[in-house]
């Protein structure tokens, strides 16, 4: 089955720095990859993702990539904000009625 | 458009108990899925129910189950409960993105 990797588990960085948080995927029949952001104490929200046929994605000031060949796919965040703070988790799934892999979780810290 | 929603919110029991939890979908969706997490834990596969039937399971024992009902909400149950159980439970809906609610949290004492 799919399995799904995630680096780093904490990342801490300036206000106003990038963050890269990084993902592998094992199964190359995936081809749908979200992200989400969890505060503390609230629901995972969706934030960004992208299909397989698409190698980057954009929304203001996050963006992924995909790379299908090396079966990993990335988050970045530019010109971070105390409030982008977060535990992030990526996922993989083959699409519609699929099921859900997510990766262990990435807990960002943005310190002013 | 209403989101996921779950009940209760907070559910205290004692070990040994049984817990049942509720989840009602985004209309339209027919997939539903029910994650544990641990604080300050990733988010464990336990359950996924699409059209009715069990599609897949997570690595959990046999008193971990649940349904889903011909109007695609779903109930997860856990029986006798382990001090260990004691976690936020959380139930997601999918028709193709996955949309998360705001979870039971759960207490085993």
């Amino acid at each position: 089955g799919e399995n799904v990797e995630q680096h780093p588990s904490t990342l801490s960085v300036q206000e106003g720095d990038s963050a890269v948080i990084k993902c592998t995927y094992s199964d190359s029949a995936s081809n749908y990859f979200p992200w989400y952001k969890q505060e503390l104490g609230k629901r995972p929200q969706l934030i960004i993702d992208i299909r397989s046929n698409v190698g980057e994605k954009k929304d203001q000031r996050i963006a992924v990539t995909l790379n299908k060949t090396a079966k990993h796919f990335s988050l970045h965040i530019t010109e971070t904000q105390p409030e982008d703070s977060a535990v992030y988790f990526c996922a993989a799934s083959k699409g519609y009625g699929q099921n859900f892999v997510f990766g262990p979780g990435t807990r960002l810290s943005v310190l002013p | 458009e209403a989101g996921v929603t779950q009940s209760p919110t907070h559910l205290i029991k004692t070990r040994g108990q049984q817990a049942t939890l509720r989840c009602s979908p985004i209309s339209g969706h027919t997939s539903v899925y029910w994650y544990q997490q641990a604080l300050g834990l990733g988010l464990q596969f336990l359950l996924w129910y699409d059209e009715g039937e069990e599609r897949n399971r997570g690595n959990f024992p046999p008193r971990f189950s649940g349904r889903q009902f011909p109007n695609y909400s779903s109930e997860l149950n856990v029986n006798a409960l382990e001090l260990e159980d004691s976690a936020l439970y959380l139930c997601a809906s999918s028709l193709e993105k996955l949309f998360f609610g705001s979870g039971t949290q759960l207490s085993v004492l």
